[in-house]
């Protein structure tokens, strides 16, 4: 079955640049949008943005100045960049895959991003 | 963007109680409305999606219902391992938005 992994810094500094990996094994990255979500210590679930395999992506509004989702369909990854990062920006990370209905049916188990100097 | 406004925040049950968790919508969403479980430290476990489909491998304890703006999760006979907080999401529109979650702990 498909399962998720993500990878990237576990600590990045203020003001730089958040940069995170998701790989994908079980399964195909193409036919299948994918997202990446965010869970502030202690806080709820905040959908970051979401891209299709062919390299669309619809961001939140939110943080859609500092977010970009790319893919790299021949590793079968895909990633997120999120620039000009602040404390605010501390979480746990998650990717996922869409199901039916655009649920997230699949996740990564998270890893955890501390935003400090 | 669509607001989800979960109750209770959180709630304290016995093994096998009836547990009803309420969602509601600041807009119409249809039944664009999925359900997740999370525990302590793990991701999201996706149990309903569409309103009231369960996922595959979820219990039958769990049922969903509702349509446009208000929803429910049901989980008929509370177990051990039920202990957890619930989160709704809604996917009828960009940007995708979750309620705050209620957490189901132990009488």
């Amino acid at each position: 079955q498909v399962q998720l992994q993500e990878s990237g810094p576990g600590l990045v500094k203020p003001s730089e640049t958040l940069s995170l990996t998701c790989t994908v094994s079980g399964g195909s990255i193409s036919s299948n949008y994918w997202s990446w979500i965010r869970q502030p210590p202690g806080k709820g679930l905040e959908w970051i943005g979401y891209l299709y395999y062919s390299g669309s992506t619809n961001y939140n509004p939110s943080l859609t100045s500092r977010v970009t989702i790319s893919v790299d369909t021949s590793k079968n990854q895909f990633s997120l960049k999120l620039s000009s990062v602040t404390a605010a920006d501390t979480a746990v990370y998650y990717c996922a895959r869409h199901g039916v209905g655009s649920s997230m049916d699949v996740w990564g188990q998270g890893t955890t991003v501390t935003v400090s100097s | 963007d669509i607001q989800m406004t979960q109750s209770p925040s959180s709630l304290s049950a016995s093994v096998g109680d009836r547990v009803t968790i309420t969602c509601r919508a600041s807009q119409s969403i249809s039944n664009y409305l999925n359900w997740y479980q999370q525990k302590p430290g793990k991701a999201p476990n996706l149990l309903i999606y569409v309103a009231s489909t369960l996922q595959s491998g979820v219990p039958s304890r769990f049922s969903g219902s509702g349509s446009g703006t208000d929803f429910t999760l049901t989980i008929s006979s509370l177990q051990p391992e039920d202990f957890a907080t619930y989160y709704c999401q809604q996917s009828y529109s960009t940007p995708w938005t979750f309620g705050q979650g209620t957490k189901v702990e132990i009488k």
